[in-house]
Protein backbone atom coordinates (compact mmCIF):
# COMPACT_ATOMS: atom_id res chain seq x y z
CA UNK A 1 0.00 0.00 0.00
CA UNK A 2 1.02 3.66 -0.16
CA UNK A 3 2.59 5.20 2.39
CA UNK A 4 1.74 9.14 0.15
CA UNK A 5 -2.16 9.46 -0.59
CA UNK A 6 -3.53 11.43 -3.43
CA UNK A 7 -7.10 11.57 -4.35
CA UNK A 8 -7.03 10.40 -7.63
CA UNK A 9 -8.92 13.18 -9.76
CA UNK A 10 -9.83 17.21 -9.45
CA UNK A 11 -11.34 19.07 -11.81
CA UNK A 12 -11.51 22.82 -12.27
CA UNK A 13 -12.64 25.71 -14.62
CA UNK A 14 -10.13 27.79 -16.35
CA UNK A 15 -9.29 31.02 -14.02
CA UNK A 16 -9.99 29.48 -10.59
CA UNK A 17 -7.69 27.87 -7.83
CA UNK A 18 -6.93 24.42 -7.18
CA UNK A 19 -5.67 22.96 -4.68
CA UNK A 20 -4.29 18.85 -5.05
CA UNK A 21 -3.62 17.60 -1.70
CA UNK A 22 -1.29 14.65 0.03
CA UNK A 23 -1.02 13.24 3.33
CA UNK A 24 2.32 10.97 4.19
CA UNK A 25 2.91 8.97 7.10
CA UNK A 26 6.81 9.33 7.50
CA UNK A 27 7.47 12.07 10.40
CA UNK A 28 11.29 11.85 9.98
CA UNK A 29 10.52 13.14 6.53
CA UNK A 30 13.29 15.90 5.14
CA UNK A 31 12.07 17.30 1.94
CA UNK A 32 8.04 16.86 0.04
CA UNK A 33 8.54 17.50 -3.32
CA UNK A 34 5.58 18.22 -5.94
CA UNK A 35 5.98 16.84 -9.76
CA UNK A 36 3.94 17.61 -13.04
CA UNK A 37 3.74 14.85 -15.32
CA UNK A 38 2.29 15.75 -18.97
CA UNK A 39 0.56 13.08 -21.34
CA UNK A 40 3.74 11.24 -23.09
CA UNK A 41 5.96 12.98 -20.59
CA UNK A 42 8.69 12.47 -18.20
CA UNK A 43 8.08 13.90 -14.39
CA UNK A 44 9.32 17.61 -13.90
CA UNK A 45 9.53 19.08 -10.83
CA UNK A 46 7.47 21.72 -10.10
CA UNK A 47 8.48 22.81 -6.54
CA UNK A 48 9.68 21.29 -3.38
CA UNK A 49 9.46 22.30 0.39
CA UNK A 50 11.82 21.67 3.38
CA UNK A 51 10.29 19.95 6.20
CA UNK A 52 10.99 23.19 8.98
CA UNK A 53 8.85 25.44 6.78
CA UNK A 54 5.07 25.51 6.52
CA UNK A 55 4.53 28.02 3.53
CA UNK A 56 6.27 28.21 0.69
CA UNK A 57 5.06 30.15 -2.36
CA UNK A 58 6.74 29.93 -6.51
CA UNK A 59 4.49 32.84 -8.40
CA UNK A 60 1.05 31.15 -9.22
CA UNK A 61 2.35 28.04 -6.75
CA UNK A 62 1.71 27.95 -3.05
CA UNK A 63 2.46 24.88 -0.88
CA UNK A 64 1.31 24.29 2.33
CA UNK A 65 2.53 21.71 4.91
CA UNK A 66 1.10 20.62 8.22
CA UNK A 67 3.79 18.99 9.91
CA UNK A 68 1.46 17.93 12.65
CA UNK A 69 -1.40 16.22 10.51
CA UNK A 70 1.42 15.08 7.93
CA UNK A 71 -0.51 17.11 4.96
CA UNK A 72 0.68 18.47 2.22
CA UNK A 73 -1.10 20.73 -0.61
CA UNK A 74 -0.38 22.53 -3.29
CA UNK A 75 -2.07 25.41 -4.50
CA UNK A 76 -2.45 26.29 -8.53
CA UNK A 77 -3.54 30.12 -8.76
CA UNK A 78 -5.21 31.18 -11.86
CA UNK A 79 -5.27 27.70 -13.42
CA UNK A 80 -4.63 27.45 -16.86
CA UNK A 81 -5.61 24.18 -19.44
CA UNK A 82 -1.64 23.74 -19.84
CA UNK A 83 -2.14 23.02 -16.24
CA UNK A 84 -3.63 19.94 -16.75
CA UNK A 85 -1.83 16.78 -15.88
CA UNK A 86 -1.04 14.47 -13.24
CA UNK A 87 0.66 15.92 -10.08
CA UNK A 88 2.96 13.86 -7.98
CA UNK A 89 4.00 14.45 -4.63
CA UNK A 90 6.70 12.75 -3.25
CA UNK A 91 8.38 12.80 0.33
CA UNK A 92 12.09 12.38 1.17
CA UNK A 93 12.62 10.42 3.97
CA UNK A 94 15.96 10.77 6.36
CA UNK A 95 17.23 7.54 5.83
CA UNK A 96 18.61 7.27 2.50
CA UNK A 97 17.73 9.47 -0.28
CA UNK A 98 14.81 7.37 -1.56
CA UNK A 99 11.41 8.83 -2.56
CA UNK A 100 8.26 7.60 -1.74
CA UNK A 101 5.83 8.37 -4.73
CA UNK A 102 1.70 9.25 -4.06
CA UNK A 103 -0.21 7.31 -6.70
CA UNK A 104 -0.52 11.03 -8.32
CA UNK A 105 -3.45 13.32 -8.52
CA UNK A 106 -4.86 14.17 -12.58
CA UNK A 107 -6.56 17.22 -12.81
CA UNK A 108 -8.29 18.25 -15.53
CA UNK A 109 -9.04 21.94 -16.21
CA UNK A 110 -11.84 22.78 -18.54
CA UNK A 111 -12.30 26.12 -20.55
CA UNK B 1 22.33 20.28 -21.29
CA UNK B 2 20.43 17.97 -21.99
CA UNK B 3 19.88 16.33 -18.55
CA UNK B 4 18.57 12.93 -18.21
CA UNK B 5 18.35 11.14 -21.21
CA UNK B 6 16.51 7.33 -22.02
CA UNK B 7 16.43 4.88 -25.06
CA UNK B 8 14.68 3.18 -26.16
CA UNK B 9 11.46 5.51 -26.00
CA UNK B 10 9.33 2.45 -25.94
CA UNK B 11 9.93 -1.83 -27.04
CA UNK B 12 8.01 -4.60 -27.24
CA UNK B 13 9.08 -7.82 -25.95
CA UNK B 14 7.94 -11.22 -26.18
CA UNK B 15 7.88 -13.09 -22.81
CA UNK B 16 11.37 -14.76 -22.04
CA UNK B 17 13.07 -11.94 -24.18
CA UNK B 18 15.90 -9.98 -22.91
CA UNK B 19 16.46 -6.23 -23.31
CA UNK B 20 18.58 -3.64 -21.62
CA UNK B 21 17.14 -0.16 -20.97
CA UNK B 22 19.69 3.09 -21.29
CA UNK B 23 20.21 6.20 -19.08
CA UNK B 24 22.21 8.83 -19.01
CA UNK B 25 22.71 12.51 -17.47
CA UNK B 26 25.33 15.27 -17.89
CA UNK B 27 24.35 17.03 -14.52
CA UNK B 28 27.27 15.09 -12.23
CA UNK B 29 25.64 13.70 -10.42
CA UNK B 30 26.52 10.53 -8.12
CA UNK B 31 23.07 9.37 -7.35
CA UNK B 32 20.76 7.76 -10.02
CA UNK B 33 17.87 5.70 -10.05
CA UNK B 34 15.71 3.94 -11.94
CA UNK B 35 11.66 3.59 -11.13
CA UNK B 36 8.58 1.62 -12.45
CA UNK B 37 5.49 3.63 -12.79
CA UNK B 38 2.46 1.73 -13.47
CA UNK B 39 -1.32 3.13 -13.17
CA UNK B 40 -2.89 4.16 -9.81
CA UNK B 41 0.44 3.02 -8.20
CA UNK B 42 2.60 6.57 -8.25
CA UNK B 43 6.69 5.52 -9.18
CA UNK B 44 8.03 2.59 -7.77
CA UNK B 45 11.89 2.34 -7.11
CA UNK B 46 13.50 -0.73 -8.84
CA UNK B 47 17.29 -0.05 -7.99
CA UNK B 48 19.09 3.40 -7.55
CA UNK B 49 23.00 3.68 -7.83
CA UNK B 50 24.03 6.29 -4.90
CA UNK B 51 27.89 6.53 -6.19
CA UNK B 52 29.81 4.83 -9.54
CA UNK B 53 30.68 1.51 -8.30
CA UNK B 54 27.41 1.09 -6.10
CA UNK B 55 24.16 -0.45 -6.45
CA UNK B 56 21.05 -1.09 -4.18
CA UNK B 57 17.93 -3.01 -4.46
CA UNK B 58 14.87 -0.66 -4.07
CA UNK B 59 11.12 -1.90 -3.60
CA UNK B 60 10.94 -3.84 -6.49
CA UNK B 61 13.81 -5.17 -7.79
CA UNK B 62 12.87 -8.71 -8.93
CA UNK B 63 13.38 -9.32 -12.47
CA UNK B 64 15.60 -6.73 -13.10
CA UNK B 65 19.28 -5.93 -12.87
CA UNK B 66 21.54 -2.97 -12.97
CA UNK B 67 24.45 -1.77 -14.00
CA UNK B 68 26.30 1.62 -12.78
CA UNK B 69 28.84 1.79 -15.45
CA UNK B 70 30.22 5.20 -14.72
CA UNK B 71 29.19 8.71 -13.34
CA UNK B 72 26.81 9.55 -16.33
CA UNK B 73 25.06 6.48 -17.33
CA UNK B 74 23.17 3.20 -14.96
CA UNK B 75 21.34 1.03 -17.15
CA UNK B 76 18.53 -1.39 -16.37
CA UNK B 77 18.23 -5.13 -17.61
CA UNK B 78 15.96 -7.08 -17.85
CA UNK B 79 17.00 -10.73 -18.20
CA UNK B 80 13.77 -13.05 -19.42
CA UNK B 81 11.32 -10.37 -19.58
CA UNK B 82 7.70 -11.08 -18.49
CA UNK B 83 4.08 -9.27 -18.85
CA UNK B 84 4.13 -8.04 -15.57
CA UNK B 85 7.10 -6.06 -16.34
CA UNK B 86 4.97 -4.23 -18.85
CA UNK B 87 5.27 -0.57 -17.56
CA UNK B 88 6.71 2.78 -17.94
CA UNK B 89 10.06 2.98 -16.76
CA UNK B 90 11.86 6.44 -15.64
CA UNK B 91 14.92 7.04 -14.95
CA UNK B 92 16.05 9.85 -12.66
CA UNK B 93 19.72 11.22 -10.97
CA UNK B 94 20.26 13.76 -8.61
CA UNK B 95 19.13 13.33 -4.67
CA UNK B 96 22.87 14.71 -3.59
CA UNK B 97 22.38 16.46 0.36
CA UNK B 98 20.03 19.70 0.54
CA UNK B 99 18.13 21.43 -1.71
CA UNK B 100 19.89 18.56 -4.02
CA UNK B 101 17.96 16.28 -2.45
CA UNK B 102 15.95 16.79 -6.15
CA UNK B 103 16.08 14.25 -8.15
CA UNK B 104 15.13 14.90 -12.22
CA UNK B 105 13.77 12.76 -14.59
CA UNK B 106 14.52 11.12 -18.27
CA UNK B 107 11.14 11.15 -20.29
CA UNK B 108 10.77 7.37 -19.95
CA UNK B 109 10.54 3.86 -21.88
CA UNK B 110 7.48 2.46 -22.59
CA UNK B 111 8.10 -1.09 -23.09
CA UNK B 112 5.37 -3.32 -23.22
CA UNK B 113 5.85 -7.38 -22.84
CA UNK B 114 3.47 -9.93 -24.85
Amino acid sequence: GEDVEQSLFLSVREGDSSVINCTYTDSSSTYLYWYKQEPGAGLQLLTYIFSNMDMKQDQRLTVLLNKKDKHLSLRIADTQTGDSAIYFCAELRAAGNKLTFGGGTRVLVKP
Amino acid sequence: NAGVTQTPKFQVLKTGQSMTLQCAQDMNHNSMYWYRQDPGMGLRLIYYSASEGTTDKGEVPNGYNVSRLNKREFSLRLESAAPSQTSVYFCASGGEGGFQETQYFGPGTRLLVL
